[in-house]
């Protein structure tokens, strides 16, 4: 059973660049969350989508955002990339959105603005 | 507004003794509880959680207790081994607006297991 997997493991990008990073859920969930990880940080969330909707938003400008396919995969974008964004960015997956379930996470990607 | 801190940045311990991992949470109507174990360049991992409705839970070599009169969580780790060496994290959850899986995360504690 395939668990959370994220695409690029690592990313280096130049600032003012756009970034575009992936996800693919567990199977069988249907809710993904993107969070960003500054080093030495807890997660922070971004957003999460479900139903190819975002259903809620963190503190984040709009330079970040999203999309959810009908595969349930999403996708999460950074415009105008600021040195302040390198960061571990997770995707995590659940089974729904209404009511707390597990939430898995994936590897991350480690994304470096210069 | 809402956070989650720990008390301890930092835990060491010897190898094969209890370890207890604290954190203190702000926001009263959370509801649901998770531990999660990050090692160096991988992700959470999912160790435990607990809903508000109880005050232990156990699993293999972990137990978390959740005293909601303090607002306070801890995670007990039995005869601690070195694979336990990680940051962990302690997660909550609340249902905001109807329904949302948004985890509010802590700083996390690092665990070291020396030999």
């Amino acid at each position: 059973d395939a668990g959370v997997t994220q695409s690029p493991t690592h990313l280096i990008k130049t600032r003012g660049q756009q970034v575009t990073l992936r996800c693919s859920p567990k199977s069988g969930h249907d809710t993904v969350s993107w969070y960003q990880q500054a080093l030495g940080q807890g997660p922070q969330f971004i957003f999460q989508y479900y139903e190819e909707e975002e259903r809620q938003r963190g503190n984040f400008p709009d330079r970040f955002s999203g999309h959810q396919f009908p595969n349930y995969s999403s996708e999460l974008n950074v415009n105008a990339l600021l040195l302040g964004d390198s960061a571990l960015y997770l995707c995590a997956s659940s089974l729904g959105w209404a009511g707390n379930t597990e939430a898995f996470f994936g590897q991350g990607t480690r994304l470096t603005v210069v | 507004g809402e956070s989650v801190g720990l008390h301890l940045p930092t835990l060491s311990v010897q190898e094969g003794d209890n370890s207890i991992i604290n954190c203190a949470y702000s926001n009263s109507a959370s509801d649901y509880f998770i531990w999660y174990k990050q090692e160096s360049g991988k992700g959470p991992q999912f160790i435990i959680d607990i809903r508000s409705n109880m005050d232990k839970r156990q699993g293999q070599r972990v137990t978390v207790l959740l005293n909601k009169t303090v607002k306070h969580l801890s995670l007990q780790i039995a005869a601690t081994q070195p694979g336990d060496s990680a940051v962990y994290f302690c997660a909550e959850s609340a249902l905001y607006g109807g329904a949302t899986n948004k985890l509010i995360f802590g700083t996390g504690t690092l665990l070291a297991v020396q030999p």
